[in-house]
């Protein structure tokens, strides 16, 4: 049984370009959570996405950012025109059901580094 | 407001040697607490989680950590470290939020193990 994927796993961008980073979840698990981890700090939450639905996005910049998680595919983090402060790693994770004590089940992350 | 404090950056134990790594949470109600691991360039790996019962909760890889509600701690513990122990580590609260529920990770203890 595969765990959570992420990719690309490294991700280079130019500033005003466009960052898409994927997440399959783990199989059967239908909730998604994507968090960012800035270089020597935790993982800040970003958005909690259940198939086709977003439940909470409230850790998400207003502009810029957007998440998707369709019915068919993995998830989808964007980030339009981005910007060096955008450089961080991004975490995906996924878990069985929403519960408060679910087992959240992280994928490797992707490395976005914007120059 | 929520929050999850993790006092030591850095730790360096030697090889054999007890660790504690120290966790403090913010949370009014009963906390969902959990403690993560998370090797270079990997994703962070659930270690132990607490919700309700015995406050001394046993792990993978030898860990153990213990509730304290007096103390709003959650401190992780092994008896004999291992050079792999080398890492970094996440303590995280869970609690309900709108929409559902949100993980808040602390900084993070980066662990050295010398020979």
């Amino acid at each position: 049984n595969a765990g959570v994927m992420q990719n690309p796993r490294h991700l280079v961008r130019r500033r005003g370009q466009e960052a898409r980073l994927r997440c399959s979840p783990m199989k059967g698990h239908s909730h998604v959570y994507w968090y960012r981890q800035l270089p020597e700090e935790g993982l800040k939450f970003m958005v909690y996405l259940q198939k086709e639905n977003i439940i909470d996005e409230s850790g998400m910049p207003k502009e810029r950012f957007s998440a998707e998680f369709p019915k068919e595919g993995p998830s989808i983090l964007r980030i339009q025109q981005v910007v060096r402060g955008d450089s961080a790693a991004y975490f995906c994770a996924s878990s069985l059901a929403g519960g408060l004590g679910e087992t959240q089940y992280f994928g490797p992350g992707t490395r976005l580094l914007v120059l | 407001a929520q929050s999850v404090t993790q006092p030591d950056i850095h730790i360096t134990v030697s090889e054999g040697a007890s660790l504690e790594l120290r966790c403090n949470y913010s949370y009014g109600a009963t906390p969902y607490l959990f403690w993560y691991v998370q090797s270079p360039g990997q994703g962070l790996q659930l270690l132990l989680k607490y919700f309700s019962g015995d406050t001394l909760v046993q792990g993978i890889k030898g860990f153990e950590a213990e509730f304290k509600r007096s103390q709003s701690s959650f401190n992780l513990r092994k008896p004999s470290v291992h050079w792999s122990d080398a890492a970094e580590y996440f303590c995280a609260v869970a609690h309900l939020n709108t929409g559902g529920f949100k993980t808040i990770f602390g900084a993070g203890t980066r662990l050295f193990v010398k020979a």
